[in-house]
C-alpha cells in the first residue's frame, strides 16, 4: 500500500518565527502531486499548497513553501513568519493514477504568542 | 457561491440503526469522496465516484454503502454492520484528473449512543 508518513505528531512555534514539518511517502508512479492540507478547530480542510512531482521548482504561497526532494520521497512544509491563525493539524498527501488522495496522520502545529 | 455541502453536523444514532449522512455539491465536480478521520488516525478513505452511477471502495468500506445516481450528490450510510462508527465525517469533491485537489465539505460528527 502506498503511505504518506508524517514523523512528528506535534511541533510547536513562537509567533513571527519559522517551523517546517515533515513528510515522507512512498509511491512507484511517476506522475503524481502532492499536497499540503490545514485543518483548524473548525474542523474545516483547506488547501494550503500543492506540487507536481514532474517540478523541480518548489512550490511557494505567501508565507508558505515546501521542500521537495523527489528522490528521497521527501515532501516538507516551511511556514515563515508563523501567526496564531496558523495553529492547526497539518496533512500530507499524495495524489496519484488512481485519482485518490492518500494522507498521512497529520502533525499539531501549536503557535506561542 | 459553489461548494460542497454536508448535513448535518452532529448527528446522534442508536445502535443497531442505519444512518445517512448527506453530500452535496455545485461545483459540477465529476468524483466525490467520502472520509473517516479518527484521533491519530488521519483521513481514511470510505468510498469514492468517479462518475454517476458508479463507485468504488476505499480501504475502509466495510459496514458502509454510498449510491451517485446524481453528479451533484453522494449520500454515505452507516449501517448496523460498522462495528465503530463513532467518527467525524468528510465529504471531498475534485475534478477529474491528478492535479485537482479535494473541495472539502465542513464535516459531520455522527456519535452512537
Amino acid at each position: 500500500a502506498q503511505t504518506v508518513t508524517q514523523s512528528q505528531p506535534e511541533m510547536s512555534v513562537q509567533e513571527a518565527e519559522t517551523v517546517t514539518l515533515s513528510c515522507t511517502y512512498d509511491t512507484s508512479e511517476s506522475d503524481y502531486y502532492l499536497f499540503w492540507y490545514k485543518q483548524p478547530p473548525s474542523r474545516q480542510m483547506i488547501l494550503v499548497i500543492r506540487q507536481e512531482a514532474y517540478k523541480q521548482q518548489n512550490a511557494t504561497e505567501n508565507r508558505f513553501s515546501v521542500n521537495f526532494q523527489k528522490a528521497a520521497k521527501s515532501f516538507s512544509l516551511k511556514i515563515s513568519d508563523s501567526q496564531l491563525g496558523d495553529a492547526a493539524m497539518y496533512f500530507c498527501s499524495k495524489k496519484g493514477s488512481n485519482y485518490k488522495l492518500t494522507f498521512g496522520k497529520g502533525t499539531l502545529l501549536t503557535v506561542n504568542p | 457561491d459553489g461548494g460542497i455541502t454536508q448535513s448535518p453536523k452532529y448527528l446522534f444514532r442508536k445502535e443497531g440503526q442505519n444512518v445517512t449522512l448527506s453530500c452535496e455539491q455545485n461545483l459540477n465536480h465529476d468524483a466525490m469522496y467520502w472520509y473517516r478521520q479518527d484521533p491519530g488516525q488521519g483521513l481514511r478513505l470510505i468510498y469514492y465516484s468517479q462518475i454517476v452511477n458508479d463507485f468504488q471502495k476505499g480501504d475502509i468500506a466495510e459496514g458502509y454503502s454510498v449510491s451517485r445516481e446524481k453528479k451533484e450528490s453522494f449520500p454515505l450510510t452507516v449501517t448496523s454492520a460498522q462495528k465503530n462508527p463513532t467518527a467525524f465525517y468528510l465529504c471531498a469533491s475534485s475534478m477529474g484528473g491528478v492535479g485537482y485537489g479535494y473541495t472539502f465539505g465542513s464535516g459531520t460528527r455522527l456519535t452512537v449512543v
